[in-house]
């Protein structure tokens, strides 16, 4: 088992959509989890990261944190065309040399 | 400030030929990653340096994969000999210090794209 799990998709959601990504994990050391956007031939770029569990927004982003579930989610609300990426959730601990681990990513594509 | 800079692009080889990446950190950053992506894949790690030490190789092939980061700044990841399943994206990161990496100030170049045929 991957210690995150991420579905790759491809996801295709016309403008305006409410897109929802999701990962789990099985490392319950986990404390730190981040949202990572990387468009095609670029390297990723961090969008938000969230400590522990919770809610965390920033514009029309929400990050989402269960850790009870192992379990966190990014919610792109009124989705654009430039929204059209793949996204990577990654995660790390505090211990263990900071460690980040990263998902597989789910490629978005958001359609005019 | 200039980001992270990556040499070359891209790079198409033979199996069994060798290649080597180049990296210039962002200036001041302590730490430096070099990450393989490969397609579908998230970024692995593949060794972390903290200044022109060695903090964590575990992941790196050393039977083919070698990288130095001399002065604490620049770094290079060599391949040799290259296998087909080394085709990848190889990412350089940095961070101002390790810890940082927590609240994802991890910043990446646009990568090193390399096909071994």
């Amino acid at each position: 088992q991957k210690e995150v799990e991420q579905d790759p998709g491809p996801l295709s959601v016309p403008e305006g959509a409410i897109v929802s990504l999701n990962c789990t994990y099985s490392n319950s050391a986990f404390q730190y989890f981040m949202w990572y956007r990387q468009y095609s031939r670029k390297g990723p770029e961090l969008l938000m990261y969230t400590y522990s569990s919770g809610n965390k927004e920033d514009g029309r982003f929400t990050a989402q944190v269960d850790k009870s579930s192992k379990y966190i989610s990014l919610f792109i609300r009124d989705s654009q065309p430039s929204d059209s990426a793949t996204y990577l959730c990654a995660m790390t601990a505090n211990t263990g040399g900071f460690k980040t681990i990263f998902g597989a990513g789910t490629r978005l594509f958001v359609k005019a | 400030e200039a980001g992270v800079a990556q040499s070359p692009r891209y790079k198409i080889i033979e199996k069994r030929q060798s290649v080597a990446f180049w990296c210039n950190p962002i200036s001041g950053h302590a730490t430096l990653y070099w990450y393989q992506q490969i397609l579908g894949q998230g970024p692995k790690l593949l060794i972390q340096f903290q200044n022109n030490g060695v903090v964590d190789d575990s992941q790196l092939p050393k039977d083919r994969f070698s990288a130095e980061r001399l002065k604490g700044v620049d770094s290079t990841l060599k391949i040799q000999p290259a296998k087909l399943e080394d085709s990848a994206v190889y990412l350089c990161a940095s961070s101002p210090r390790r810890e940082t990496v927590l609240t994802g100030e991890l910043f990446f170049g646009e990568g090193s794209r390399l096909t071994v045929l």
